[in-house]
């Protein structure tokens, strides 16, 4: 079946260094694929996407690109801040089917130090 | 626009007792979603549904049952609590065309003792 394996967190980083988040997925046809954050105590809240092979998603500082031939996401962000502090999951939604449901990675717990 | 609101946000159960978790959405969405979050396995869909009055099964429906008899609220409910329905559960929704995104709720953290 369709499943997304992410990198095992927790990742503790200093403010301005480079973050890295692993994202790879399987799935049959072609997934859109989707970054979402989750702040402590909120909702998961959509952070980039990409819909097909070779775009690139970013928001607020945050890119990943769409990687057919290694099956990946990866999340990248070039110097983070303390407020980046959060839960990132990876996710993807196959194209065809009913229900438009999106299959979730196990989350990556970041934590910004100042 | 609130958005995705769910009521309640905290609630704690005894085995055995029944509840129901509200979803509200003010965004005229036809795909409505029930999500619980455990640690370590993300988010797992447990029931959606494709628009008023449908309802569907996920990849863990079992224990639980949902309502969809109005296009903005989707209900799950809980007949017989048991301590492995501990969990934070969240609702989406979204568009029913393709390439929509889906918008979730603040979630609800049940505790069943």
């Amino acid at each position: 079946g369709d499943s997304v394996t992410q990198m095992e967190g927790p990742v503790t980083l200093s403010e301005e260094a480079f973050l890295t988040i692993n994202c790879t997925y399987t799935a049959t046809g072609y997934p859109s694929l989707f970054w979402y954050v989750q702040y402590p105590g909120e909702g998961l809240q959509l952070l980039l996407k990409a819909t097909k092979a070779d775009d690139k998603g970013s928001n607020k500082g945050f890119e990943a690109t769409y990687r057919k031939e290694t099956t990946s996401f990866h999340l990248e962000k070039g110097s983070v801040q303390v407020s980046d502090s959060a839960v990132y999951f990876c996710a993807l939604r196959l194209s065809s089917g009913s229900a438009r449901q999106l299959t979730f990675g196990s989350g990556t717990q970041l934590t910004v130090l100042p | 626009n609130a958005g995705v609101t769910q009521t309640p946000k905290f609630r704690v159960l005894k085995t055995g007792q029944s509840m129901t978790l509200l979803c509200a959405q003010d965004m005229n969405h036809e795909y409505m979603y029930w999500y619980r979050q455990d640690p370590g396995m993300g988010l797992r869909l447990i029931h959606y549904s494709v628009g008023e009055g449908t309802t569907a099964k996920g990849e863990v429906p079992d224990g639980y049952n949902v309502s969809r008899l109005k296009k903005q609220n989707f209900l799950l409910g809980l007949e017989s609590a048991a301590p492995s329905q501990t969990s934070v559960y969240f609702c989406a929704s979204s568009y029913s065309t393709t390439g929509h995104t889906q918008y979730f709720g603040p979630g609800t953290r049940l505790t069943v003792l």
